[in-house]
């Protein structure tokens, strides 16, 4: 699975939008790119996948540029209870684990 | 509601004391799978199983037994726990390998002295 990068911490409003961006360059052709996040330490919980083209859902949206070597995690309103580490991920068709880097701490402020 | 329990959810143990620790889900899933998360070493594969009787090994499987034998259970058990087996545990299942979503469990704390 391909390598994926994040910043360490992000900060944002609340109300406000929060992209949270990573990079996935060497990521082949049936590489998803999925993201988890993690608040404080409950279990982690998924949030969107996608392959090729955008993805949105109840929790977010997800970008994925056109050469498939970064993405977006976009929260539009962001809560304090955003408030947790998100994950990106990499994963291929039949995999059998997620292989969880350090994530990106975003911080909600009020 | 469609979930992953864990049981017990804080453990404190002394090193070579036998302790199982209970993953239970309700979807029906047919993959199952333990991680333990450290400081700096994030979640790590301990086990999986792709189906009733059917268990492999994750990344970090020495030290830990599993076992599959109804498709909504999938115990993690220490025969005999050392001080380094200290951790938060998670199991998780998912419909098939992925890519399916996988729900996670609540976590297991475990502290062995």
């Amino acid at each position: 699975d391909a390598k994926t990068t994040q910043p360490t911490s992000m900060d944002c409003a609340e109300g406000r939008a929060a992209n949270l961006p990573c990079n996935h360059s060497t990521i082949s052709g049936n590489e998803y790119v999925y993201w988890y996040r993690q608040i404080h330490s409950q279990g982690p919980q998924y949030i969107i996948h996608g392959l090729k083209n955008n993805e949105t859902n109840e929790m977010a949206s997800l970008i994925i540029t056109e050469d498939r070597k970064s993405s977006t995690l976009i929260l539009p309103h962001a809560t304090l209870r955003d408030t947790a580490v998100y994950y990106c991920i990499a994963v291929s068709q039949g995999a059998q684990k997620l292989v969880f880097g350090q994530g990106t701490r975003l911080t909600i402020n009020p | 509601e469609a979930q992953v329990t864990q049981n017990p959810r804080y453990l404190i143990t002394v090193t070579g004391k036998k302790l199982t620790v209970t993953c239970s889900q309700n979807m029906n899933h047919e993959y199952m799978s333990w991680y333990r998360q450290d400081p700096g070493l994030g979640l790590r594969q301990i086990y999986y199983s792709m189906n009733v009787e059917v268990t492999d090994k994750g990344d970090v499987p020495e030290g830990y037994k599993v076992s599959r034998k109804e498709k909504r259970n999938f115990p993690l058990i220490l025969e005999s726990p050392s001080p380094n087996q200290t951790s938060l545990y998670f199991c998780a299942s998912s419909m098939g390998l992925l890519p399916y979503e996988q729900y996670f469990g609540p976590g297991t704390r475990l502290t062995v002295t």
